[in-house]
């Protein structure tokens, strides 16, 4: 059984960087194809996918946020760290991980139980 | 505002059969890109309903469909049930963002 399981801080302040880990289990992402990527949804309101991460280590960002986002992979501890930059209150919402197929349109399943960041001084 | 556009709610009574529009354009969809769906239930995580246009994952029921044509794609949903009410979200891949995940802005759908 595959699960994912998101942690970090649930309050950070304005022009902080922003870490959060995603622990999972139930496949490694050290065979290949698998990959793990982070997409989060401000409070009623729609996804948005932030970055990926491959088995080879190859990383793809959001074209809108790539300047301050950084991902990174523990195979050891089986863990995906996402670091964010410069955190505004617009990035106040749940960050989601998720398995990450390897196909072109790459889908997401299944997915983590989210984790709620608020941005505030 | 969303590269894919869903409408923002739709609705039907229990045992209908409701659909949910996903409209793109000749940088996602059009492109041939794979069209997914999610259901979000209240308070929870996003859950895998359709891949690569129309297939199901296992565990889903054979109610939920998809199909794609053109720069549009559609989720429809038959014999609804209250268990149903939930957000729905299309998810494709546009190339005109420098290669990027796209999602649409998501459709409520109400179990009258």
């Amino acid at each position: 059984q595959v699960t994912l399981r998101e942690s970090g801080p649930a309050l950070v302040k304005p022009t902080q960087t922003l870490t959060l880990t995603c622990t999972f289990s139930g496949f490694s992402l050290s065979t290949s194809g698998m990959c793990v990527s982070w997409i989060r949804q401000p409070p009623g309101k729609a996804l948005e996918w932030l970055a990926r991460i491959d088995w080879d280590d190859d990383k793809y960002y959001s074209t809108s946020l790539k300047t301050r986002l950084t991902i990174s992979k523990d195979t050891s501890k089986n863990q995906v760290v996402l670091t964010m930059t410069n955190m505004d209150p617009v990035d106040t919402a749940t960050y989601y991980c998720a398995r990450t197929s390897i196909a072109v349109t790459n889908w997401f399943d299944p997915w983590g139980q989210g984790t709620l960041v608020t941005v505030s001084s | 505002q969303s590269v894919l556009t869903q409408p923002p709610s739709v609705s039907g009574a229990p045992g209908q059969r409701v659909t949910i529009s996903c409209t793109g354009s000749s940088s996602n969809i059009g492109a041939g890109y794979d069209v997914h769906w999610y259901q979000q239930l209240p308070g929870t995580a996003p859950k895998l309903l359709i891949y690569g246009n129309s297939n199901r994952p296992s565990g889903v029921p054979d109610r939920f469909s998809g199909s794609k044509s053109g720069t549009s794609a559609s989720l429809a949903i038959t014999g609804l049930q209250a268990e149903d009410e939930a957000d729905y979200y299309c998810q494709s891949y546009d190339s005109s963002l420098s290669g990027s995940t796209v999602f649409g802005g998501g459709t409520k759908l109400t179990v009258l």
